[in-house]
């Protein structure tokens, strides 16, 4: 069936360094790859989203590149910040339901 | 952004009892709800779908029949916990949105403490 595998499971970057996460889907019918961040206790929150007809979008510090040939999409977090800590879910959609990520928990150290 | 209200936030049951979860769209109607199960520190894993006036798509291994999902108006769906045992507690949260293609909006989840 569907998947979006997510990579890495776990990081931890020092403040104002840049964070990395990948994630891979399998599903050829999907057109939307949003990013969620859950902090400890809450909700998944849309950070930022990107459509199969762009290849790259940026919104202040966060950016969000995608491969459509490749299947691949990643999230980039710039200048990272100790209140960037938390739980980040990439997913697929566009078909009929959205697949998530395993989800990296990201740790920024002071 | 949409709003979706998730309750009860907390429950406690004793084993054998069922419990009800509701999901509401507070702001736009939903035809389409999604029902997740997440375990600690691990990702969000669908449950179920929820379409407005049909029965629910469950995913493989999720049993049908221990997990109820009524979704009987455009900003209602819950989700019943039949038979709860321990191995069910876990936090179990809602999604919404207009389309696969849009914006997911969560509720707040629920977390089931099975006793």
């Amino acid at each position: 069936g569907e998947n979006v595998e997510q990579h890495p499971s776990t990081l931890s970057v020092q403040e104002g360094d840049s964070a990395v996460i990948k994630c891979t889907y399998s599903d050829s019918a999907s057109n939307y790859f949003p990013w969620y961040k859950q902090e400890l206790g809450k909700r998944p929150q849309l950070i930022i989203d990107i459509r199969s007809n762009v290849g790259e979008k940026k919104d202040q510090r966060i950016a969000v590149t995608l491969n459509k040939t490749a299947k691949h999409f990643s999230l980039h977090i710039t200048e990272t910040q100790p209140e960037d800590s938390a739980v980040y879910f990439c997913a697929a959609g566009g078909g009929f339901k959205t697949i998530f990520g395993a989800g990296t928990r990201l740790f920024v150290k002071a | 952004g949409a709003v979706v209200s998730q309750h009860p936030s907390r429950v406690i049951c004793k084993s054998g009892t069922s419990v009800k979860i509701e999901c509401r769209s507070l702001d736009f109607q939903a035809t389409t709800m999604f029902w997740y199960r997440q375990f600690p520190k691990q990702s969000l894993m669908l449950m179920a779908t929820s379409n407005e006036g049909s029965k629910a798509t469950y995913e493989q291994g999720v049993e049908k029949d221990k997990f109820l999902i009524n979704h009987a108006s455009l900003t209602l769906s819950t989700l019943t916990v039949t038979s709860a045992h321990p191995e069910d507690s876990s936090f179990y949260i809602c999604s919404a949105s207009y389309r696969s293609d849009t914006e997911a909006f969560f509720g707040q989840g629920t977390r089931l403490t099975v006793v």
